[in-house]
């Protein structure tokens, strides 16, 4: 079974408006954290935001939060106010903490096009 | 900031060649990660490394192998190019401690012909 799941492929979004991108997961620990990345056309991975299991407060970094909803199992992105450099590649990861390495998991991804 | 340095944005090799695909962070991390990358499947991990000169496999290992021999550089290395090979390849460094954050390269496009 696929432990992060990214149902959309590709989603269109206007500019300034408000875009949710969703993830749902699959552990059986306890302990875990959340990890979105973008990677814009360039191909970095660039680190967005974090959140950890036992985190009381959705995460916020800036235009970016987290919708973690952890009886559902899934941390979705929401990205506020739309620009067009947020076209890109968004992917979601998880690390189980009793995992040898931390290692991450990620999902298959979900192309973002902004539209001006 | 965190610099992680891949060698060559884009390769292009002929199958049965021996390819080096080198990593440098300047961060003083701990763990260094090699992923490929390919279309709809995400990032697949294919070695890591916790420490100098120990390695593990990650999920598709088969092809691959891997050095690291000084802390701040992981050397992934194909013994014998393939087609199926043909990839983006990405690495990432992080600390073994924290919340583990990932930091990773502007990646290399692999053609293998």
């Amino acid at each position: 079974a696929q432990k992060i799941t990214q149902t959309q492929p590709g989603m269109f979004v206007q500019e300034k408006e408000a875009v949710t991108l969703d993830c749902t997961y699959d552990t059986s620990d306890p302990s875990y954290g959340l990890f979105w990345y973008k990677q814009p056309s360039s191909g970095e991975m660039i680190f967005l935001i974090y959140q950890g299991s036992y985190d009381q407060q959705n995460a916020t970094e800036g235009r970016y939060s987290l919708n973690f909803q952890k009886a559902r199992k899934s941390a979705n992105l929401v990205i506020s106010a739309s620009q067009l450099g947020d076209s890109a590649m968004y992917f979601c990861a998880m690390r189980e903490v009793n995992n040898a390495g931390n290692m991450l998991t990620f999902g298959g991804g979900t192309r973002l096009m902004v539209k001006p | 900031d965190v610099k992680v340095t891949q060698s060559s944005r884009y390769l292009v090799k002929r199958t049965g060649e021996k390819v080096f695909l080198e990593c440098v962070q300047d961060m003083d991390h701990e763990n260094m990660f090699w992923y490929r990358q390919d279309p709809g499947l995400g990032l697949r991990l294919i070695y890591f490394s916790y420490d100098v000169k120990m390695k593990e496999k990650g999920d598709i290992p088969e092809g691959y192998s891997v050095s690291r021999e000084k802390k701040e550089r992981f050397s992934l290395i194909l013994e014998s190019a393939s087609t199926n090979q043909t990839s983006m390849y990405l690495c990432a460094s992080s600390f073994a401690q924290g919340l583990h954050i990932q930091y990773f390269g502007a990646g290399t496009r692999l053609s293998v012909l």
